[in-house]
């Protein structure tokens, strides 16, 4: 049973414009929800997160949005780069360790 | 500094056998954390170890999986008679725990098992 819905599966977007990811999530009790990038081969890394006290978080290119009455969060990547050609996935968790991760969405940004 | 590993790299292996998987953990961590990732899939909570104790071994499949971390470093996760079905790439994360909490996992590249 998955706890976290992630769509789409797969994206492709042209160098310089915008990708979203969005994830959506039933269990009430989740309270950090973070992002994890993964390139083949390689272990998830964290990518950036937030807590539902707060509706957006911004690291650079990358911008979390949260609405905790819809149950729904989604990543922007602003800008992007051939180098963010990756999976993503995201994650919540109602403990400090216990990730309950999406099915991932797979980018390729186009140069 | 190093990462978590992870060896082998990959497995190959013949249905019914017994296979070991290693992971290395960040020094210092306290927490360690297996997954498991089938092709397509996000990663699949296993088993999640504080110090030398597993804390929490509700996502393990079922009595074929065992995993022990007897020092509190190194921790093996072993899976007796092999399945098809056990064939994906076994993760390994590990943290430390921060004054808030919010414990930051750093993943290792994982051990690719194919049971044949």
């Amino acid at each position: 049973q998955q706890q976290v819905k992630q769509s789409p599966q797969s994206l492709i977007v042209q160098k310089g414009g915008i990708s979203i990811i969005n994830c959506a999530y039933e269990n009430t009790a989740f309270d950090y929800f973070p992002w994890y990038q993964q390139f083949p081969g390689k272990g998830p890394a964290l990518l950036i997160a937030i807590r539902p006290d707060v509706s957006e978080k911004k690291e650079g290119r990358f911008t979390i949005s949260f609405n905790k009455s819809a149950k729904q969060f989604s990543l922007h990547i602003m800008d992007s780069q051939p180098g963010d050609s990756a999976t993503y996935f995201c994650a919540a968790t109602s403990r400090d360790y216990k990730l309950s991760f999406g099915a991932g969405t797979t980018v390729t940004v186009r140069a | 500094g190093a990462g978590v590993s992870q060896t082998p790299s990959n497995k190959v292996t013949e249905k019914g056998k017994y296979v070991e998987l290693r992971c290395d953990p960040i020094s210092g961590h306290t927490a360690l954390y297996w997954y498991r990732q089938s092709l397509g899939q996000g990663p699949e909570f296993l088993i999640y170890f504080q110090g030398t104790g597993a804390a929490d071994d509700s996502g393990l499949p079922n009595d074929r999986f065992f995993a022990v971390r007897p020092e509190g470093s190194v921790s093996t996760l072993k899976i007796q008679r092999t399945e098809r079905g056990d064939s994906a790439v076994y993760l390994c994360a590990s943290s430390e725990l921060g004054t808030s909490g919010r414990a930051r996992q750093y993943f290792g590249p994982g051990t690719r098992l194919l049971v044949l």
